[in-house]
């Protein structure tokens, strides 16, 4: 089975800062990768889909980019509200594997 | 307005039996993947199965694989999964997620329930 990888596994920084987060296939997954977003004690929120496609009502200082195993989730702006764990997922095929997650804090 | 919610969580001795439902409303059932996905406390969102939205191709993480079963019933909008010889480590939340059909055995989960919790505990 693909196994996802991201990095870091925790960040912090300050309002404003662009942040970078990584995200590695095992195996090329062409461009069938999620981005989801989850506060403390909330449901997961699609972010991302087709590694670059913003869902939907998500803001644009958020975007993806990426093909085949290696991807970024870039937020170029960070506020407040972004502090959350950020995960990846494969959905390629079955197994569709979760990235074990990347938790952004505000410094 | 799509929604999904699960019910049938609770309290289970190892060993023991649990049946999670998922009420949809808001789109067409028959047009869409439906999925579960758990989160153990504290940790990461985990993958457990998938069912495709004719029901006829399904999917599971073998950590689950020969102890859960998943099924659909169209005429209800519901989907089911049916979880048997429970473990300890099978306490988290279980999220119901709406499949997005991007292409067959292809899809991203584009609508989350609130999620039900099941604690395997004796």
């Amino acid at each position: 089975d693909i196994q996802m990888t991201q990095s870091p596994s925790s960040l912090s920084a300050s309002v404003g800062d662009r942040v970078t987060i990584t995200c590695r296939a095992s195996q090329g997954i062409s461009n069938y990768l999620a981005w989801y977003q989850q506060k403390a004690g909330k449901v997961p929120k699609l972010l991302i889909y087709g590694a670059s496609t913003l869902q939907s009502g998500v803001p644009s200082r958020f975007s993806g980019s990426g093909s085949g195993t290696d991807f970024t989730l870039t937020i170029s702006s960070l506020q407040p509200e972004d502090v959350a764990t950020y995960y990846c997922q494969k959905y390629n095929s079955a197994p569709f594997t979760f990235g074990p997650g990347t938790k952004v804090d505000i410094q | 307005e799509v929604q999904v919610v699960e019910s049938g969580g609770g309290l289970v001795k190892p060993g023991g039996s649990l049946r999670l439902s998922c009420a949809a409303s808001g789109f067409t059932f028959s047009s869409n993947s439906m999925n579960w996905v758990r989160q153990a406390p504290g940790k990461g969102l985990e993958w457990v199965s998938s069912i495709s939205s004719s029901g006829k191709y399904i999917y599971y993480a073998d950590s689950v694989k020969g102890r859960f079963t998943i099924s659909r019933d169209s005429a209800k909008s519901s989907m089911y999964l049916q979880m048997n010889s429970l473990r300890a480590e099978d306490t988290a939340v279980y999220y119901c997620a709406r499949g997005f059909v991007v292409a067959p055995g292809k899809y991203y989960f584009d609508y989350w329930g609130q999620g039900t919790l099941v604690t395997v505990s004796s």
